[in-house]
């Protein structure tokens, strides 16, 4: 069954630095999000990527923030320069067609960032 | 910012009773949608309701959009260990755009 994979599943760093997220979507999906959740909190929307660009944010989604989809396959968030409240689950999701709202979001297992 | 509140928070009942959970808000939702997320994994759809007093089931799994699509609920009878996990409702506003509830965690204990 296809899958969306997420790398790291864990990542350790030191705030101020830059961390990249990386998500493989599911190969036929057109449609790319970024959602995170803090721990014991709510899942939040971040981003949302669509025909190379971005199509939708949250307020969250600051200039720290970026996305890319550098290779047709890989999807990649960017953080500039990492704060402790970043320390979140970042889950990837994606979809094939017609928007999250009534269609399928399929979502990665998430990488854990935790910033000390 | 649209705000789904879910209740209870936290819910603990034995094997083969009934639960229902809500899902509450004050905006209207084009949609919502129902997702079950294991420990360690990434929520997964359970279903998507989009008419008000659409009325869905899923095996032991009832699921209502309220007429006024402001709210929903997730009813499952006789609950079975397999079952515990966080529930979460999300709502559809704008087409490209989820919003989470704040999740209910069941425990079902055999």
């Amino acid at each position: 069954e296809p899958e969306v994979t997420q790398t790291p599943s864990h990542q350790v760093t030191q705030m101020g630095q830059e961390v990249i997220l990386r998500c493989v979507p599911i190969s036929n999906h057109l449609y790319f999000y970024w959602y995170r959740q803090i721990l014991g909190q709510k899942v939040e929307f971040l981003v949302s990527f669509y025909n190379n660009e971005i199509s939708e944010k949250s307020e969250i989604f600051d200039d720290q923030f970026s996305v890319e989809r550098p290779d047709g396959s890989n999807f990649t968030l960017k953080i500039r320069s990492t704060k402790l409240e970043d320390s979140a689950m970042y889950f990837c999701a994606s979809l094939l067609a017609g928007g999250p709202v009534t269609g399928e979001l399929f979502f990665g297992e998430g990488s854990r960032l935790t910033v000390l | 910012t649209q705000l789904l509140e879910q209740s209870p928070q936290f819910l603990s009942i034995q094997e083969g009773e009934n639960l229902t959970v809500y899902c509450n808000s004050s905006s209207v939702f084009s949609s919502l949608q129902w997702y079950r997320q294991e420990p360690g994994e990434g929520p997964v759809l359970l279903v998507t309701v989009v008419t008000g007093g659409e009325v869905k089931k899923l095996k032991r799994l009832t699921f209502q959009f309220g007429d006024a699509r402001k709210d929903s609920s997730l009813h499952i009878t006789a609950a079975q260990p397999g079952d515990t996990g966080l529930y979460l409702c999300a709502g559809g506003v704008s087409w490209d755009n989820l919003f989470f509830g704040t999740g209910t965690r069941l425990t079902v204990i055999p």
